[in-house]
């Protein structure tokens, strides 16, 4: 069955990093998400992507956030200058199709971000 | 702005069916109501969704009153791999937002 690669499974790093974190969607989805899950709470939407520019993001994705597709299969999630409240399980979700009932969404395993 | 009402927690014996309701008196006439789980800290899992009929597939049934304020999942037969907090979610054609869902407990 297709799934959503997501690469590092967990990262380390000190406050003020960059970091990368990186997806691999199923292969002829159009649609693609970033999610994030603090430890304990409920999974918060961040970003949708769609035919290369973002189609919507939360307040969370500011400025220090940014997605790109840099390829015909990558899509990057960037925390330019990481803050120890980025800690959190980022989670990569692509879907096939826009339109009415066409959310079903398939999430990658995630990344463990751990901000020190 | 909640969209949906879920009990926090409920409890179902193994093998047993179980039935997590689902509130969502708002909705309105073209949004879906969308199912999703997550089994521990795993990515969420897209398990089922309907408009206005009863759904089925391999994983579970979803029953949606026939005024669309409520709806119903249905695992038919639980099993300890089902514990996990399940999602009831309505949406139209933008993103699918996540509440706090209900902690469903399989009990052996």
């Amino acid at each position: 069955e297709p799934e959503v690669t997501q690469t590092p499974s967990h990262q380390v790093t000190q406050m003020g990093q960059e970091v990368i974190l990186r997806c691999v969607p199923i292969s002829n989805h159009l649609y693609f998400y970033w999610y994030r899950q603090i430890l304990g709470q409920k999974v918060e939407f961040l970003v949708s992507f769609y035919n290369n520019e973002i189609s919507e993001k939360s307040e969370i994705f500011d400025d220090q956030f940014s997605v790109e597709r840099p390829d015909g299969s990558n899509f990057t999630l960037k925390i330019r200058s990481t803050k120890l409240e980025d800690s959190a399980m980022y989670f990569c979700a692509s879907q096939p199709r826009g339109g009415s009932g066409a959310n079903v969404l398939t999430f990658g395993a995630g990344s463990r971000l751990t901000v020190l | 702005d909640a969209k949906t009402t879920q009990p926090p927690s409920m409890d179902c014996a193994e093998g047993r069916a179980a039935n997590l309701p689902c509130n969502h008196s708002t909705i309105s006439g073209n949004e879906y109501v969308y199912w999703y789980r997550q089994i521990h800290s795993q990515g969420p899992q897209y398990i089922i969704h309907g408009l206005k009929n009863n759904e089925t597939n391999e994983m579970a049934s979803l029953i949606i009153t026939e005024d669309r304020k409520s709806s119903t999942l249905i695992l038919p037969h639980a099993t300890l791999r089902d514990t996990a907090v399940y999602y009831c979610i309505v949406s139209r054609d933008d993103k699918i937002i996540f509440g706090k869902g209900t902690r469903l407990h399989i009990l052996p």
